[in-house]
This record gives C-alpha cells, sequence and structure tokens, in this order.
C-alpha cells in the first residue's frame, strides 16, 4: 500500500485532456512539501515531468502541469498524443516517516 | 551529459549478499545528493536510501540494518550494500541524483536488476 493515492488506470483519447491525482496527508503533501511528477515509458527508467508542484524541466512540453492543493497534487496533460502513453508516479517528502514517498503509479492508455 | 551507470545486480541466493554500483559521468558527482530507489516488476517505485554531500546518509525504517548505501566522490561512484537478501528484493534498482536545485530525482541510471532465488 503506497503512502501517495493515485488511480491504478486512467485513458484518454488523442487531443483529449487527463488529470492524474495523487492523494497524500499532512505528514507529506499537505506539510509543505513539494509534489514531484516522473513519467516511466515502458521498458524505460523514470524520467522527471514536474519538480516543486508546478515547474517543468527544460525540454518537458507545456502540454504538461503540475498543481497541488492541501494534502493532493494533480498532474494534467493536455493535447494528449500516443507517445504519452507510460506510467506516471507522483513522489514527496513525507515528515513522519523521514522518508521519500512514492504514489502507487497510474498507467495512462490513449486509446 | 548527465549520466549515471549501474552494475551489479544478477541472480543470487536467498540469504545472500550483493553490492550494487553506480559511475557517475558528465556531471561534478561530489556536489550531489545521490539515492537508491527500486522498482519491483510490474509495482511502484520505493526510496531505499540516500547519501548527501556532506552528513551521515538515511534510509526509510522498511530497510534499515539490511542496506548501506556510500560514495566514493574520487570515483564518482554510488555504491548499495545489500545483505540478507529475500525473494522480496527481486527489483530493478536506480541509481538517482537528486537536484540541489529544484529538489528532484531529475537523473536516472537505466537499471540493474536483482533476482533472489534458490
Amino acid at each position: 500500500q503506497s503512502v501517495l493515492t493515485q488511480p491504478p488506470s486512467t485513458s484518454g483519447t488523442p487531443g483529449q485532456t487527463v488529470t492524474i491525482s495523487c492523494s497524500g496527508s499532512s505528514s507529506n503533501i499537505g506539510g509543505n512539501n513539494h509534489v514531484y511528477w516522473y513519467q516511466q515509458l515502458p521498458g524505460t527508467a523514470p524520467k522527471l515531468l514536474i519538480y516543486r508542484n508546478n515547474q517543468r524541466p527544460s525540454g518537458v512540453p507545456d502540454r504538461f502541469s503540475g498543481s497541488k492543493s492541501g494534502t493532493s497534487g494533480s498532474l494534467a496533460i493536455s493535447g494528449l498524443r500516443s507517445e504519452d502513453e507510460a506510467d506516471y508516479y507522483c513522489a514527496t517528502w513525507d515528515d513522519r516517516r523521514s522518508a521519500w514517498v512514492f504514489g502507487g503509479g497510474t498507467k495512462l492508455a490513449v486509446l | 551529459e548527465a549520466q549515471l551507470v549501474e552494475s551489479g545486480g544478477g541472480l543470487v541466493q536467498p540469504g545472500g549478499s550483493l553490492r550494487l554500483s553506480c559511475v557517475a559521468s558528465g556531471f561534478i558527482f561530489k556536489s550531489y545528493d545521490m539515492h537508491w530507489v527500486r522498482q519491483i516488476t510490474g509495482k511502484g517505485l520505493e526510496w531505499l536510501s540516500g547519501i548527501p554531500v556532506a552528513g551521515d546518509p538515511h534510509y526509510p525504517g522498511s530497510v534499515k540494518g539490511r542496506f548501506t548505501i556510500s560514495r566514493e566522490n574520487g570515483e564518482n561512484s554510488l555504491y548499495l550494500q545489500i545483505r540478507n537478501l529475500r525473494g522480496g528484493d527481486t527489483a530493478v534498482y536506480y541509481c538517482v541524483r537528486r537536484s540541489g536545485n529544484s529538489g528532484a530525482f531529475d537523473i536516472w541510471g537505466q537499471g540493474t536488476t536483482v533476482i533472489v532465488s534458490s
């Protein structure tokens, strides 16, 4: 059972917007810790997608956006493309556990 | 280009030990906190340990005592010693750099696979 809760799967059609949620608690996201998002394409290592809740590293398209509110974070992908099919993970620091924690991951299918 | 390359994975018997290695290139290794993250096949990511630029390593409670992280800055290398291996340790182990600016795990290695089986 992951400390951060994500939906196991989601889907969309090309061009659509999908949102992936990441639910935590007062000891992690709600405790003023940043939310990070990682994209893992099939057979590859995770790649940083969003840092500090809503910042994009250079090279990440602006179709990807992040937000945080209270004890939850979310990742939005607009203008969905087939190459966005991947697993998406949220992460943050947990003050009570003194550990980095990840969500269980969300598998995105582009239909 | 910043790069991390892990090695040392393989087939190990239950109860055995293993030392994973990670060689960094393309950045000033000694200036970054480094971490290990693993992924059981078909499952999510699990943070295993981190070692700062200066100071003591830290571990989640789930692995304390069996896992030891270390670094050798002169060799641009990161290590993870795992003792008393169990079937549940079968996973891909990633070496990861943490950015001081963004706070993110911004560079990941390709991973090395550990299989614990008799």
